[in-house]
């Protein structure tokens, strides 16, 4: 059974602070991983997906992934208000490269 | 626009009463999925479908039925709904990806179901 594994929080942070959110990852064969946002009463979006090791930036996110480790992280630079949601690590779970098991969400809470 | 439309949005219903959620997307996706969402545990794959007529059970498939009879259309069967299924349920499509591509999924907008 593959598993991803995250601190469900909630974790506050300051306006304009970096907010690390960590997943940790059993399963040594997974290819990709993805990182969803989802506001409350709402459906998830993708925001950032990775699937080489080191980081990836897109705007104020930076994905960061560490294969040896069975780690990935995202990073969300000058941290807003409406960055407040649950957060979501994926992790892709077979070699069609459709199919995921999801963390239970990081709640990320922004405090202006 | 491209969607995943799911109904009903809401539904009350009682022990045993057999209900259908419908999921539909205009995206010409060939995946599609179930997720039920529950506080602390997350989304959990219930079935999933890599094409028309091709589905399989995902982790919490017990209680639950689906149908790929077209491209489009992906409904979860609650043959006999227990109180347990009392939960937000959403429906997912995705184009064919390999790894290396974004296999972004595409959620509908969920449907909260309580079974009394």
């Amino acid at each position: 059974q593959k598993e991803v594994e995250q601190n469900s929080g909630p974790l506050s942070v300051p306006e304009g602070a970096i907010a690390s959110l960590n997943c940790t990852y059993s399963d040594r064969g997974s290819q990709s991983f993805f990182w969803y946002r989802q506001y409350s009463g709402k459906s998830p979006e993708l925001i950032m997906f990775i699937y080489s090791n080191g980081d990836k930036e897109d705007g104020r996110f930076t994905a960061q992934l560490n294969k040896a480790s069975q780690y990935v992280s995202l990073l969300i630079r000058d941290s807003q208000p409406s960055d407040s949601a649950t957060y979501l690590c994926a992790s892709e779970r077979d070699n069609y490269g459709q199919n995921f098991v999801f963390g239970p969400g990081t709640r990320l809470s922004v405090l202006p | 626009e491209a969607q995943v439309t799911q109904n009903p949005r809401y539904l009350i219903t009682v022990t045993g009463k057999k209900l259908t959620v419908t999921c539909s997307q205009n995206m010409n996706h060939e995946y599609m999925s179930w997720y039920r969402q529950d506080p602390g545990l997350g989304l959990r794959q219930i079935y999933y479908s890599m094409n028309v007529e091709v589905t399989d059970k995902g982790d919490v498939p017990e209680g639950y039925k689906v149908s790929r009879k077209e491209k489009r259309n992906f409904p979860l069967i609650l043959e006999s709904p227990s109180p347990n299924q009392t939960s937000l349920y959403f429906c997912a499509s995705s184009s064919g990806t390999t790894f290396a591509n974004t296999g972004e999924l595409f959620f509908g907008e969920g449907s909260r179901l309580t079974v009394l």
